[in-house]
């Protein structure tokens, strides 16, 4: 098995440019949730999808941010416009319902 | 209030020493607990699951108290490498199935 991957691993990029996160969960698994975490604010839920449709996006810091799942094993997320204050380590994570959830190894955003 | 609190700690405990961490949530819908350790600049990671009946894992042992609401997490006879976050996470499944994590405590095993 493996995993729940991510891509890039890590993505710089400058103020107002567009960024796209990756993510393929571990097959089976019908829940996806994706997490922002930072030194100051710790682990946090952007948006989370059971059986493709999203569920929670109250997370989602504001309309720069979008998520989409157009399938069961593909997930993006996006910025756009990015600004530096997005710099963080942002995590995909699948789950089978009230199952452990398995992450993926993150995405560290660098804004410039 | 938040779903999940736990001490931040950090914790600073030698090398053999036992160490205790709590952490309460206060949703009595909860269904399923768990207890997860993340190493800087990595993915947090499954540690163990707690059952009602509590379970053990080697050194590690998890308890639940459904009547107080807390779950705890008891590592004996430290070792360097269990230094880490350790983080506590509850899932909701009236929630569509959300997971609810704590902030999370730092422990620091010391030779």
């Amino acid at each position: 098995d493996a995993g729940v991957i991510q891509s890039p691993r890590h993505e710089v990029t400058e103020m107002g440019q567009e960024v796209t996160l990756r993510c393929k969960p571990i097959s089976g698994h019908n829940s996806l949730f994706w997490y922002r975490q930072t030194m100051m604010r710790g682990l946090e839920l952007l948006i989370y999808f059971n059986n493709n449709v999203p569920i929670d996006d109250s997370g989602m810091p504001e309309d720069r941010f979008s998520a989409k799942m157009p399938n069961a094993s593909f997930s993006t997320l996006k910025i756009q416009p990015s600004e530096p204050r997005d710099s963080a380590v942002y995590f995909c994570a699948s789950s089978i319902p009230s199952y452990e959830q398995y992450f993926g190894p993150g995405t560290r955003l660098t804004v410039t | 209030r938040k779903e999940v609190e736990q001490d931040p700690g950090p914790f600073n405990v030698p090398e053999g020493a036992t160490v205790a961490f709590n952490c309460t949530y206060s949703n009595s819908a909860s269904q399923s607990f768990f207890w997860y350790r993340q190493d800087c600049r990595k993915e947090p990671k499954l540690l163990m699951s707690v059952y009602s009946s509590g379970n053990e894992d080697g050194r590690f042992t998890a308890q639940l108290n459904r009547a107080s609401q807390y779950i705890s997490l008891l590592i004996r006879d430290s070792k360097l490498s269990d230094s880490a976050t350790y983080l506590c996470v509850v899932n909701i499944p009236n929630t569509g199935n959300q997971f609810y994590f704590g902030t999370g405590t730092s422990l620091t095993v010391i030779p």
